[in-house]
C-alpha cells in the first residue's frame, strides 16, 4: 500500500514565525503536492513537484515556498505566518506516466494565533 | 479553464437510504473524472474513476457513479447507506494535458458532507 505520511497532524504556531510542513512517500512516486483545504472552497493547489529539485506554483502559492531534496519527501514552508493561513494542508504524491490517481496523506491542521 | 461544481454543500439522509452526491464539471476538452472519500480527520482516498469506456463506474464500499458527457456531470450513488458513510466526498477532473505536463494536476470541487443518520 502507498503511504504518504504528514509530520504533524495538530500544529500551532504564532503570527510571524516560519512554519515547516513535512511530507514523506514510501511508493518511489515522481509527483508531490501541498494543497490547503477550507470549509466551502474544497482542496486548492498550493505548489507541486514533478521531480527533485522541481516545483511548479498551483493556484494559490503567494505566502508559501517549498523545498524537494529527495524524490521521497516534499516541505511546505511558511515563512511569516499569518492567520489566514489557518487551515488543514494535505500532501499528496503520485506516479507519472499515465492516469494514475493521486494518494492524500492525513492532513495537518495548523493555527496561527 | 476546467471547473468542478459539486451541487450540495450537504446531504442529510437515513441510513438504509439512497443517496445521489452531484457534481457538474466544465471543460473544453476530454477529462478524467474521480471521487475522492474523507472520514473525520483523515486524509482523502479513492472511490472510483472514469478514464474511458463504460459510462457506469464502480467503486469501493458499494458506490457507482455515472459519467454523462452530454450533460457534462459525474454523480455519485449508493442504493443503501451506512452509518459509516458518513464522511465529506469531493468530485475531481483532470485531462490530458493536466496528466502529461501539470504532474496530474486535479481541480477540486468544493466538496458535500454526507450526514447518514439512523
Amino acid at each position: 500500500d502507498v503511504k504518504v505520511t504528514q509530520s504533524s497532524r495538530y500544529l500551532v504556531k504564532r503570527t510571524g514565525e516560519k512554519v515547516f510542513l513535512e511530507c514523506v512517500q514510501d511508493m518511489d512516486h515522481e509527483n508531490m503536492f501541498w494543497y490547503r483545504q477550507d470549509p466551502g472552497l474544497g482542496l486548492r493547489l498550493i505548489y507541486f513537484s514533478y521531480d527533485v529539485k522541481m516545483k511548479e506554483k498551483g493556484d494559490i502559492p503567494e505566502g508559501y515556498s517549498v523545498s524537494r531534496e529527495k524524490k521521497e519527501r516534499f516541505s511546505l514552508i511558511l515563512e511569516s505566518a499569518s492567520t489566514n493561513q489557518t487551515s488543514m494542508y494535505l500532501c499528496a504524491s503520485r506516479r507519472t506516466s499515465g492516469v494514475y490517481e493521486q494518494y492524500f496523506g492525513p492532513g495537518t491542521r495548523l493555527t496561527v494565533t | 479553464a476546467q471547473s468542478v461544481t459539486q451541487l450540495d454543500s450537504q446531504v442529510p439522509v437515513f441510513e438504509e437510504a439512497p443517496v445521489e452526491l452531484r457534481c457538474n464539471y466544465s471543460s473544453s476538452v476530454s477529462v478524467y473524472l474521480f471521487w475522492y472519500v474523507q472520514y473525520p480527520n483523515q486524509g482523502l482516498q479513492l472511490l472510483l474513476k472514469y478514464l474511458s469506456g463504460s459510462t457506469l463506474v464502480k467503486g469501493i464500499n458499494g458506490f457507482e457513479a455515472e459519467f454523462n458527457k452530454s450533460q457534462t456531470s459525474f454523480h455519485l450513488r449508493k442504493p443503501s447507506v451506512h452509518i459509516s458513510d458518513t464522511a465529506e466526498y469531493f468530485c475531481a477532473v483532470s485531462d490530458m494535458v493536466r496528466i502529461y505536463n501539470q504532474g496530474g494536476k486535479l481541480i477540486f470541487g468544493q466538496g458535500t458532507e454526507l450526514s447518514v443518520k439512523p
